[in-house]
């Protein structure tokens, strides 16, 4: 168990639709990052924010949006849905924000739209 | 542009020999690079991370090298078992952050 806990597991839905992803870090880590698993193009970093401030973005979509709480949560918002969007959704967690440190990951999201 | 490569292919071995998985990047100079197992249907798990200045890092049966000159790094499990049956994945990282950039991963299958 890594500690950092994703809901909901599954989520179908159709095209055009929003959806928010919940992601909840490991205790005492600050940072959270979130990342898309599709079949064909692997593990992508898509964003990450470090004590509720945005600290690296990556591959996201205008469409998709992340926020972090105070408590530390964080939300990843998916809207206008596309078919290609079906994926799985990852969120990770570390204490800091250096590359010594490793990432802790939650088992996902699946995102499914018909 | 940065390329991350690992086998693509599965690496089916016996049980009790050892796997070595491959990572060869380009157009990159990490200063760490780490190794991820990761389970279908589950997050990848950290298992060992590497740094520019060290050439070999073991944790059990697990060995780890990095190479800056061949900018490739090898990972090594000995007397492997199948529950060691996953996909591998590395990440090169710089100085600069630590959101992970994966390679593809190398799915290895370990058979009794």
């Amino acid at each position: 168990d890594s500690g950092v806990t994703q809901t909901p597991k599954h989520l179908i839905t159709a095209t055009g639709q929003r959806v928010t992803l919940r992601c909840s870090p490991r205790s005492g880590d600050l940072s959270v990052y979130w990342y898309q698993q599709s079949l064909d193009q692997g593990l992508q970093f898509l964003i990450q924010y470090y004590n509720g401030e945005e600290r690296a973005k990556g591959n996201i979509l205008e469409r998709f949006s992340a926020q972090q709480f105070p408590d530390l949560h964080s939300e990843l918002n998916l809207s206008s849905l596309e078919l290609g969007d079906s994926a799985l959704y990852f969120c990770a967690s570390s204490t800091g924000t250096g590359p010594n440190q490793p990432q802790h990951f939650g088992d996902g999201t699946r995102l499914s739209i018909l | 542009s940065q390329k991350i490569e690992q086998n693509s292919e599965a690496l089916n071995i016996q049980e009790g020999k050892t796997a070595t998985l491959t990572c060869n990047y380009t157009n990159y100079s990490p200063a760490y690079l780490q190794w991820y197992r990761q389970d279908p249907g589950r997050g990848p798990v950290f298992l060992l991370l590497i740094r520019e200045n060290e050439k070999e890092k073991r944790k059990e049966r697990l060995k780890v090298t990095f190479d800056t000159t061949l900018k490739q790094s090898l990972f090594h499990i000995t007397a492997s078992q199948p529950a060691d049956s996953a996909t591998y994945l590395c990440a090169p990282l710089n100085n600069a952050g630590n959101m992970l950039t994966f390679g593809g991963g190398t799915r290895l299958m370990v058979k009794p």
